[in-house]
C-alpha cells in the first residue's frame, strides 16, 4: 500500500510569484484535503476535494486554488505569494465523505519559504 | 464555528513518568475528536479517535484519552513515556456533518528527558 506522497519537499519563492504543490493520495482513497501549518502552529484547513470537485473550503483567499485529477492526485496552487504564505503545506487523503471514517492519512508536507 | 484549545504549549517530562496533555473544544453540534502526533520533519499520524461509544479511548503506543462531554474536554494520557515519545501532539475536532474537515489546536510539544 502506497502512502501519501508530496512534492517538492522544500522550495523557496519570492513575493508575487506563483507556486504549485503536488500530492498523490494513498491507494484507494478518493478524497484529498490540504492544510497549511505555519511555524509553531497547528494545521489549518485550506480545502478538500472529493471526486474532482471542491467540497469545503476554509478561510483562505481565492489566490489559493486546487485541482483533483481522475486518479485522485491533487495540486495546490498559490498565486501572488505573500511572506505570510511561508509554511508547511500538508496533504491528507481519506476514503469518502459520508459517515466520516475518522482518519486522515497525511503526507510529510511541502515546506514553502517566501522571501 | 468550532475551536480547539491546547492549554500547554510545552510539556517537559522525565522518561518513565506519566504525562497528560490537555485539550478543550467548543462546538454547537456533535463532534468527533482526535489526537495526532507529529515527529520532527514528518507529517501527522493518528494516535486515537473518539467517534461514539465508550468515552475512554485507547490508541497506539500506549496512549489513551477520555472524552468528557460536560467539560468539553478530550485529554490525552500515557502512564509511562519513552524518549521516543518526544514530538508535537495535536488535538483536533470534526463536526459530524462536516465530512473530513479537521480543526486543530495549536499543539503541545512534549520533551522527554532521560
Amino acid at each position: 500500500e502506497t502512502g501519501v506522497t508530496q512534492s517538492p519537499t522544500h522550495l523557496i519563492k519570492t513575493r508575487g510569484q506563483q507556486v504549485t504543490l503536488r500530492c498523490s493520495s494513498q491507494s484507494g482513497h478518493n478524497t484529498v484535503s490540504w492544510y497549511q501549518q505555519a511555524l509553531g502552529q497547528g494545521p489549518q484547513f485550506i480545502f478538500q476535494y472529493y471526486r474532482e470537485e471542491e467540497n469545503g473550503r476554509g478561510n483562505f483567499p481565492p489566490r489559493f486554488s486546487g485541482l483533483q485529477f481522475p486518479n485522485y492526485s491533487s495540486e495546490l496552487n498559490v498565486n501572488a505569494l505573500e511572506l505570510d504564505d511561508s509554511a508547511l503545506y500538508l496533504c491528507a487523503s481519506s476514503m469518502g465523505l459520508a459517515g466520516y471514517t475518522g482518519e486522515l492519512f497525511f503526507g510529510e508536507g511541502s515546506r514553502l519559504t517566501v522571501l | 464555528a468550532q475551536s480547539v484549545t491546547q492549554l500547554d504549549s510545552q510539556v517537559p517530562v522525565f522518561e518513565e513518568a506519566p504525562v497528560e496533555l490537555r485539550c478543550n473544544y467548543s462546538s454547537s453540534v456533535s463532534v468527533y475528536l482526535f489526537w495526532y502526533v507529529q515527529y520532527p520533519n514528518q507529517g501527522l499520524q493518528l494516535l486515537l479517535k473518539y467517534l461514539s461509544g465508550s468515552t475512554l479511548v485507547k490508541g497506539i503506543n500506549g496512549f489513551e484519552a477520555e472524552f468528557n462531554k460536560s467539560q468539553t474536554s478530550f485529554h490525552l494520557r500515557k502512564p509511562s513515556v519513552h524518549i521516543s515519545d518526544t514530538a508535537e501532539y495535536f488535538c483536533a475536532v470534526s463536526e459530524e456533518a462536516a465530512g473530513n474537515k479537521l480543526t486543530f489546536g495549536g499543539g503541545t510539544r512534549v520533551l522527554v528527558k532521560p
